[in-house]
């Protein structure tokens, strides 16, 4: 039962092109959700976040948008630059559960064209 | 450096053995995680801990796996008699307590591999 989905398990976009990617969500409990950047034998590093009672965040190049009623958030990376070549990862977590954990997509690659 | 340091960072083992893992944690962080990564897959839950107290186990933690936190700080992932499918990347993740949400900050994870 995959609770988080990311659909495009890759995506190329040309340098300076906006990247957007997608995640979709089935349990509407969730109520505060990441995108964590995934550079190969690294751990995830954090990027953004959004709580339920907001429909966009932005920090720098990075925007999160968050649409309730679909369960649907994407991540908007502009301009895209040659370093944020990646695995990206949303995650989801619900407040019910008590232990703040995060329930993890399965990841989209970017890879940015020079 | 301050961030979420695990040992060793790669594990060749024989399919039976022990192994066990060695996370710390950012200093003061209170919330510690273990996840499991396998090729293609997002990490998946496996464990939490709230200071030295192991609050939740994910289904996916089998009996011959095990955790602790002494005292509140490293935490030690223990695997027995390994199989290959416990072949993945473990990662640990920590974030402080705040009273609501934070981000977790990974380690760089250590990599199994059940021969």
């Amino acid at each position: 039962d995959q609770q988080v989905k990311q659909n495009s398990p890759s995506l190329s976009v040309q340098e300076g092109r906006i990247s957007i990617l997608n995640c979709d969500y089935t349990n509407s409990m969730f109520d505060y959700f990441l995108w964590y950047k995934k550079y190969p034998a690294e751990g995830p590093t954090f990027l953004i976040s959004i709580s339920s009672i907001k429909d966009k965040n932005e920090d720098g190049r990075f925007t999160v948008f968050l649409n309730k009623s679909a369960k649907h958030l994407s991540l908007h990376i502009v301009p895209s630059q040659p370093g944020d070549s990646a695995v990206y990862f949303c995650a989801a977590s619900a407040d019910a559960s008590g232990t703040y954990k995060y329930i993890f997509g399965t990841g989209t690659r970017l890879k940015v064209l020079a | 450096d301050t961030g979420v340091s695990q040992n060793p960072r790669h594990k060749i083992t024989k399919r039976g053995q022990n192994v066990t893992f060695r996370c710390d944690p950012i200093s003061e962080h209170n919330r510690l995680y273990w996840y499991r990564q396998t090729l293609g897959q997002g990490p998946e839950f496996l464990t939490y801990f709230q200071n030295e107290a192991q609050l939740e186990k994910s289904r996916l933690l089998s009996d011959r796996f095990s955790a602790e936190r002494p005292k509140g700080s490293f935490s030690t992932l223990e695997i027995q008699r390994t199989e290959q499918g416990d072949s993945a990347m473990y990662l640990c993740a920590s974030s402080p307590d705040r009273g609501g949400w934070t981000e977790a900050f990974f380690g760089q994870g250590t990599r199994l591999t059940v021969v």
